[in-house]
């Protein structure tokens, strides 16, 4: 089974612009979270989307939002972006809620 | 804000050492724990889920234990070996909500040196 994939890999954007990354779960995993990491900081959880529903979202402005697409996958955008925005977001999924996540490789954003 | 710290930050053993990290997490509405283990440049990969206070799980030389009454876990790794080298973290799922919801400790790393 392909693993979970995440597109693109890499990105440079500018302040102010939008940004939307995408996020492909394993074959028949209905969850889908998002995490973001910077340095210094771990994993933080920005949302969780089941059924083309969100579940659950963490503790990040508005500007971070998300949706579900009706085969699992995934987009999360993020708008007028900051410098504070440059980050590794990556994405996980699952079969069912509240069970063991797999992670993608992960796409880094940088904003200049 | 949930509170998941590891300790301790960084750690460096030789080939054939045991260790072992910690991971401190709120006892209460406690749902799972969970182990990752995160290589650079790869993805997470899910180590262990740990539910049930006194359990104990194994993988290979790696192994965790849980008390959810005190609010610990513990990470083993016995015979350390070069490919052992990463970043180990616990994750906290709180009992209320009803999604995947998980608080990152901040990881420990592990270097294993020949």
């Amino acid at each position: 089974k392909a693993g979970v994939t995440q597109t693109p890999r890499y990105l440079i954007k500018t302040r102010g612009q939008q940004v939307t990354l995408s996020c492909s779960p394993i074959s028949g995993h209905r969850s889908v979270s998002w995490y973001q990491q910077t340095p210094g900081q771990g994993l933080q959880f920005l949302f969780e989307y089941f059924s083309e529903t969100q579940r659950n979202k963490g503790n990040f402005p508005g500007r971070f939002s998300g949706r579900q697409f009706s085969n699992s996958r995934s987009e999360m955008n993020v708008s007028t972006l900051e410098l504070g925005d440059s980050a590794l977001y990556l994405c996980a999924s699952s079969l069912r809620l509240r069970e063991t996540q797999y992670f993608g490789p992960g796409t880094r954003l940088l904003v200049l | 804000i949930l509170n998941v710290e590891q300790s301790p930050q960084s750690l460096h053993v030789q080939e054939g050492d045991s260790t072992n990290f910690t991971c401190s997490f709120p006892s209460s509405n406690f749902y799972a724990l969970h182990w990752y283990r995160w290589e650079t440049a790869k993805s997470p990969e899910a180590l262990f889920v740990m539910t049930l206070n006194g359990d104990e799980k194994k993988k290979g030389r790696i192994s965790a234990t849980l008390n959810t009454k005190e609010g610990y876990s513990y990470l083993y790794i016995k015979g350390s070996q070069p490919e052992d080298s990463a970043t180990y973290l616990c994750a906290f799922d709180i009992l209320t909500g009803g999604g995947n919801k998980l608080t990152f400790g901040t990881g420990t790393q592990l270097k294993v040196e020949l």
